[in-house]
């Protein structure tokens, strides 16, 4: 099975920082990659599709890009609302695995 | 408006089975895959299975092949997953979330249920 591995595992940032988050899949995936952002105590929430689509709703700070086998999120200015765990997920086909997410600390 | 609502909270004694159910609306139930993701304590999330509510094919993750089940009922719009032999390693939040049309094209899940949390414990 094709593997996903996000870096870095966590991280601390301040407010207005560029937030660059890694994920590569052991695999080509023909850009079939989905990021989700969730909160503690909350369900996971879809961000981008397609490695780069914007999901309806989701504020243009957030970016993704990539193709293959290597894809980035990008938060462009971090906002306090943003402190959350991201996680990436291929969707080419089955199994669907997950990455091991990458929790986003506000200093 | 598309929504997923889940069953509630289930407490198993370690080899017991445990049944989650999820009731879909706002949307065609038949249309969407529906897929089953897991969440253990503090950890991140693992894709479980996909079912595919028109035919009623399913596919699992090889870790649950054999011990997880998925089913539906399209006369009342619900999908099921059950777990059997039930380990403290199964504690977890339970999610049902819709995947993609049946009739074709890829994308990711975009409406979750609330999760259900289910505790084994002796």
């Amino acid at each position: 099975d094709i593997q996903m591995t996000q870096s870095p595992s966590s991280l601390s940032a301040s407010v207005g920082d560029r937030v660059t988050i890694t994920c590569r899949a052991s695999q080509g995936i023909n850009n079939y990659l989905a990021w989700y952002q969730q909160k503690p105590g909350r369900v996971p929430k879809l961000l981008i599709y397609g490695a780069s689509s914007l999901e309806s709703g989701v504020p243009s700070r957030f970016s993704g890009s990539g193709s293959g086998t290597d894809f980035t999120l990008t938060i462009s200015s971090l906002q306090p609302e943003d402190g959350a765990s991201y996680y990436c997920q291929r969707y080419d086909t089955s199994p669907r695995t997950f990455g091991g997410g990458t929790t986003v600390e506000i200093k | 408006q598309v929504q997923l609502v889940q069953s509630g909270a289930e407490v198993k004694k370690p080899g017991a089975s445990v049944k989650v159910s999820c009731k879909a609306s706002g949307y065609t139930f038949t249309g969407h895959y529906i897929h089953w993701v897991r969440q253990a304590p503090g950890q991140g999330l693992e894709w479980m299975g996909w079912i595919n509510p028109n035919s009623g094919r399913t596919k699992y993750a090889e870790k649950f092949q054999g011990r997880v089940t998925l089913t539906r009922d399209t006369s009342i719009t619900t999908g099921y997953m059950e777990v059997s032999s039930l380990t403290s390693d199964d504690t977890a939040l339970y999610y049902c979330t819709r995947g993609s049309e049946v009739s074709g094209g890829r994308k990711p899940c975009d409406f979750w249920g609330q999760g259900t949390l289910v505790t084994v414990s002796s």
